[in-house]
């Protein structure tokens, strides 16, 4: 089992440009999670998905938009990018209601310009 | 937690003595406290959880020790190697699917 994997590891962007974060996990998880996070900072919830189908706003969701195509699939949108979204991004996933338990993906470091 | 922008506390011990992380929590009304461990260049791995109807929770070389009275945590590793080296976040939840996390503390185990 792969576990939660993330494309692209790494991203530059020039601002203004728009990408797709890609997240995947094989662990048959109900709910999934995407994160930022800075440096010396934890991690922000930008978006979660409770259950395939259902997608909610978390801490910091201004500028960027979720899908979640499957119960296996998760993405995260950036329309337009701006440098002050210069972060490493972190998807998550959790049998919620079982465990609080979150297995988190290697991370997408993104850098826009 | 707070935020301690880019110097994040550090703990600095000698390989074989136990380290004790800890963590200030601001919601009274958490229910859930879950400490992670994220090795550089890495995404944070869970290693222990705790209810808040519990004060102690022990696993293997850990503890999570909780004082709702003042509102704390704390992670005790017991005989810490250089694999520990790492940042340690605390992260409380109130029940839902928001999970709340602190800065973190850098643990840095000396040979």
């Amino acid at each position: 089992n792969a576990g939660v994997t993330q494309t692209p590891k790494f991203q530059v962007l020039k601002t203004g440009q728009s990408m797709t974060l890609q997240c995947a996990q094989d662990m048959n998880h109900n709910s999934m999670y995407w994160y930022r996070q800075d440096p010396g900072m934890g991690l922000r919830l930008i978006y979660y998905s409770a259950s395939e189908g259902t997608t909610d706003k978390g801490e910091v969701p201004n500028g960027y938009n979720v899908s979640r195509l499957n119960k296996r699939e998760f993405s995260l949108r950036l329309e337009s990018a701006a440098p002050s979204q210069t972060s490493v991004y972190f998807c998550a996933s959790s049998e919620a209601g079982v465990s609080y338990e979150q297995y988190f993906g290697p991370g997408t470091r993104l850098t826009v310009t | 937690g707070e935020n301690v922008g880019l110097h994040l506390p550090t703990l600095s011990v000698q390989e074989g003595d136990n380290s004790i992380i800890n963590c200030a929590y601001s919601n009274s009304a958490s229910d859930y406290f879950i400490w992670y461990k994220q090795e550089s260049g890495k995404g944070p791995q869970f290693i222990i959880d705790i209810r808040s109807n519990m004060d102690k929770r022990q696993g293997q070389r850990v503890t999570v020790l909780l004082n709702k009275t003042v509102k704390h945590l704390s992670l005790q590793i017991a005989a810490t190697q250089p694999g520990d080296s790492a940042v340690y976040f605390c992260a409380e939840n109130t029940g839902g699917f928001k999970t709340i996390f602190g800065a973190g503390t850098r643990l840095f185990v000396k040979a």
